[in-house]
């Protein structure tokens, strides 16, 4: 009874790095979404997934790209990491719109 | 229009006291209201949620008020406990999206 699983829970990585963020969900959701938290700030959602196959921007979708890669999994990527980036990042995932997210417990990512 | 303000920023009470959060929105659209609670190094946790079509609900200790003319929105920790010390984030959305709006959080520390 896992909920919202994120991998890895902390990173570190130098400027210009990439890396893949990756989330699975157990709870057969058809909408997933990626949300980065920065002090002060608040959640602001970087991409989601209505369903299985697509994928649209957020607020902050600049410098980052998603893979829905089937109903489970839902991974975001930064190509080429840039300090900027240096944030705790929550995948969520909902039944469907307008309905109640449930979040895993983060990736914290240092970017030097 | 897409923002919901949250106040305080902080805030600290002695145990047994009722702090009350607040949030205010402008998107009359906006018909689902969550809270989530969050503890350090842990994502948020969907504490209680109400539509606009009730004033006020209540789930254990926890209330949340509705006045839809003013487009605000409280949550009352009634009895309130050290344990309930964390940062609340209330949020919004509408119909036929998937994209909450967050405030920016409250900080609540409840003194033993």
């Amino acid at each position: 009874n896992a909920g919202v699983t994120q991998t890895p829970k902390f990173q570190v990585l130098k400027t210009g790095q990439s890396m893949t963020l990756q989330c699975a969900q157990d709870m057969n959701h058809n909408s997933m979404y990626w949300y980065r938290q920065d002090p002060g700030m608040g959640l602001r959602l970087i991409y989601y997934s209505a369903s299985e196959g697509t994928t649209d921007k957020g607020e902050v979708p600049n410098g980052y790209n998603v893979s829905r890669l089937n109903k489970r999994e839902f991974s975001l990527r930064l190509e080429s990491a840039a300090p900027s980036q240096t944030s705790v990042y929550f995948c969520a995932s909902s039944d469907a719109a307008n309905q109640p997210q449930h979040f895993g417990d983060g990736t914290r990512l240092s970017i030097l | 229009q897409q923002q919901v303000k949250q106040s305080p920023q902080s805030l600290i009470v002695q145990k047994g006291g009722i702090p009350i959060i607040n949030c205010a929105y402008e998107n009359t659209a906006f018909d689902y209201f969550p809270w989530y609670q969050q503890f350090p190094g842990k994502g948020p946790a969907l504490l209680i949620a109400i539509r606009p079509d009730v004033s006020e609900k209540k789930e254990g200790r926890f209330t949340i008020s509705f006045n839809k003319s003013a487009k605000q929105f409280s949550l009352h920790i009634m009895d309130s406990q050290p344990g309930d010390s964390a940062t609340y984030f209330c949020a919004a959305s509408h119909s036929g999206t998937y994209k909450y709006i967050f405030g920016t959080g409250t900080r609540l520390k409840v003194l033993a």
